[in-house]
């Protein structure tokens, strides 16, 4: 079945710097990929996705790249604010549209 | 619009006794799948629900279960519970028929097994 590896589980930026996390997939076919944000006490909210005719989406300060052959794709967030702070997760759903596939998830701490 | 609803927010239970969650999905939303999360294994898939109807389960054993009503609205039950049964319980509901597009996730239900 589908694995998704995400990396890093921790990551600490400065108000204004730009965020990275990136996570690869096993599956080929897989052909849509989400991103989600968790913060305390809520459930995941979708900020962006891309699918995999698509190379890169944005949309205002975050935006994904999406690498097919090398089966990675990445959130990238610039001028990282403090209300960034959150749990990000990455997922992968599989071409037979019947499983999503979440990564372990990566703390982001935006620091005033 | 109303979001996803989830009842209760949070519950204690002890060992060996059965749960029963809810989840009412946006309106007009016909998909409803469940999701687990803990620390340790993170956010895994139980089943999703479309038009009453199972159609994809995950790897969990025959003690979780669920259904949906002809409303759409959806319930999950756990019979006789283990402590690694304590965790997040999300779920999420999606207008479109495939798992996974644009899911919006309810707060969840904090399930505490004593």
């Amino acid at each position: 079945g589908e694995n998704v590896e995400q990396h890093p589980s921790t990551l600490s930026v400065q108000e204004g710097d730009s965020a990275v996390i990136k996570c690869t997939y096993s599956d080929s076919a897989s052909n849509y990929f989400p991103w989600y944000k968790q913060e305390l006490g809520k459930g995941p909210q979708l900020i962006i996705d891309i699918r995999s005719n698509v190379g890169e989406k944005k949309d205002q300060r975050i935006a994904v790249t999406l690498n097919k052959t090398a089966k990675h794709f990445s959130l990238h967030i610039t001028e990282t604010q403090p209300e960034d702070s959150a749990v990000y997760f990455c997922a992968a759903l599989d071409a037979a549209g019947n499983k999503l596939t979440f990564g372990g998830g990566t703390r982001v701490l935006v620091k005033p | 619009k109303a979001g996803v609803t989830q009842t209760p927010r949070y519950l204690i239970k002890t060992r060996g006794q059965q749960v029963t969650l809810s989840c009412s999905p946006i309106s007009g939303h016909r998909s409803v799948s469940w999701y687990q999360q803990t620390p340790g294994q993170g956010l895994q898939f139980l089943f999703e629900y479309f038009s009453e109807t199972q159609r994809n389960k995950g790897n969990f054993p025959g003690r979780f279960s669920g259904r949906q009503f002809s409303n759409s609205r959806s319930e999950m039950n756990v019979s006789t519970l283990e402590l690694g049964d304590s965790a997040l319980y999300l779920c999420a509901s999606s207008p479109t028929g495939g798992q996974g597009i644009g899911y919006t996730f309810g707060s969840g239900t904090r399930l505490t097994v004593v």
